[in-house]
């Protein structure tokens, strides 16, 4: 069964902070994606991750991938209010012709 | 810049009622998506359409058809809305190939509350 699982799914943290989200996916896929979703709008990319050991990074945000690990991490350093929002993965299978999205994961910064 | 405009950014329809989603992008990709959002699961595919004509259920589509006619417009329709279906509906577009293949550009989204 082609899955996506993100923790947490509600994060609130101090400005300043430093924190992970955490994308697990079920079997071998070929693309990942981190998309950002502010409240009451729509969802926009940040990130496509290729390839295993693939790090991008802007701003204060990271996004890394380890496919042996069919783990993907999304860290934010020294977290801003500007930086709330629900955060997405998205796993894309191209075997199976399917993107999939992870549940999101809700960030709330405060001052 | 991708634009993906939905037609409408809030919907109330009553039961029964026959409903038209549009959905215009302007950037001449050839992928297109219907997904509805509702809180706690995250999104959840509807259709997709590869190509002109062309139509793929994705994970939920009992009670939703789309159509396809021209490359650009994608419309998700509620043959007989139900209040099961009062959701946030996002249509999305994407490149087939390159390098910004799959990187999927979103519209602002349908509040579509049926009563």
């Amino acid at each position: 069964e082609l899955k996506v699982e993100q923790n947490p799914l509600f994060l609130s943290m101090q400005e300043g902070k430093n924190y992970t989200i955490y994308c697990n996916y079920s079997t071998t896929s070929d693309r990942l994606y981190w998309y950002r979703q502010d409240p009451g709008k729509s969802l926009e990319s940040l990130f496509v991750l290729l390839s295993n050991g693939a790090v991008k990074q802007e701003g204060r945000l990271m996004a890394s991938l380890d496919t042996k690990a069919r783990l993907s991490t999304l860290h934010i350093t020294a977290a801003v209010h500007d930086l709330s929002a629900t955060y997405f993965c998205a796993v894309e299978y191209s075997s199976a012709s399917k993107i999939i999205f992870g549940s999101g994961t809700r960030l709330s910064i405060r001052p | 810049d991708v634009k993906v405009t939905q037609s409408s950014r809030y919907l109330v329809k009553r039961t029964g009622e026959k409903v038209f989603l549009e959905c215009v992008q302007d950037m001449d990709h050839e992928n297109m998506f219907w997904y509805r959002q509702d809180p706690g699961l995250g999104l959840r595919l509807i259709y997709f359409s590869y190509d002109v004509k062309m139509k793929e259920k994705g994970d939920i589509p009992e009670g939703y058809s789309v159509s396809r006619e021209k490359k650009e417009r994608f419309s998700l329709i509620l043959e007989s809305a139900s209040t099961n279906q009062t959701s946030m509906y996002l249509c999305a577009s994407s490149l087939k190939g390159g390098l910004a293949k799959n990187i999927q550009y979103f519209g602002a989204g349908t509040r579509l509350s049926v009563l």
